[in-house]
């Protein structure tokens, strides 16, 4: 069964600080990663997308993914209160499949 | 464009009824995903539709079915309410079957049952 580990938190941070997730992934095949935000109450939106080792960068945000470890983590620089949500880690296995797994997600609070 | 739009937003119905929720997906968008939220987790994948076939199904009982119309709307039905079938429930569209790590979602409809 394929499993996505993500602490759940809440990971406290101030504002200004960078803000580090991490999530692990049980599938050696897995070729494709998501990071998705969910404020409270709402639905989860999607914020980044890797498929190769290494960083990428979008604005304030940093994808890492390292497939040998099966780690990927989502860095955000000078967090804002705004940044405060939970974020879900999903992955999309190998082997043909079209159907990502989520992880439980870690919530992030940035205070002021 | 219109988003993902789902109805209804919020319902409340008692054990053993049926309920059927709606999903219309972005315009051009032609695979739709269910998935099911309980507080503090993670959506769990319940059924995968793309150009009216179901693709994936993920570990729900037989209760839980869906279907795909010819204008891409989906369908999620649900029988024999359960207490534990209280949860968001999620549809998501993606453009392409290869497309669907890229999720977009609808609000939810969030079922309660007593």
């Amino acid at each position: 069964q394929k499993e996505v580990e993500q602490n759940s938190g809440p990971l406290s941070v101030p504002e200004g600080a960078i803000a580090s997730l991490n999530c692990t992934y049980s599938d050696r095949g897995s070729q494709s990663f998501f990071w998705y935000r969910q404020y409270s109450g709402k639905s989860p939106e999607l914020i980044m997308s890797i498929y190769s080792n290494g960083d990428k960068e979008d604005g304030r945000f940093t994808a890492q993914l390292n497939k040998a470890s099966q780690y990927v983590s989502l860095l955000i620089r000078d967090s804002q209160p705004s940044d405060s949500a939970t974020y879900l880690c999903a992955v999309l296995g190998g082997g043909g499949s079209y159907i990502p797994t989520f992880g439980r997600g870690t919530s992030l609070i940035v205070h002021p | 464009d219109a988003g993902v739009t789902q109805s209804p937003t919020h319902l409340i119905k008692t054990r053993g009824q049926q309920v059927t929720l709606r999903c219309s997906p972005i315009s051009g968008h032609k695979s739709v995903s269910w998935y099911q939220q309980v507080l503090g987790q993670g959506p769990q994948f319940i059924f995968q539709y793309y150009e009216k076939e179901e693709r994936g199904r993920g570990n729900f009982p037989d209760r839980f079915s869906a279907r795909q119309f010819p204008n891409y709307s989906s369908e999620l039905n649900v029988n024999a309410l359960l207490l534990g079938d209280s949860a968001l429930y999620l549809c998501a569209s993606s453009r392409r079957l290869g497309d669907t790590g890229e999720l977009f979602f609808g609000e939810g409809s969030r079922l309660t049952v007593l």
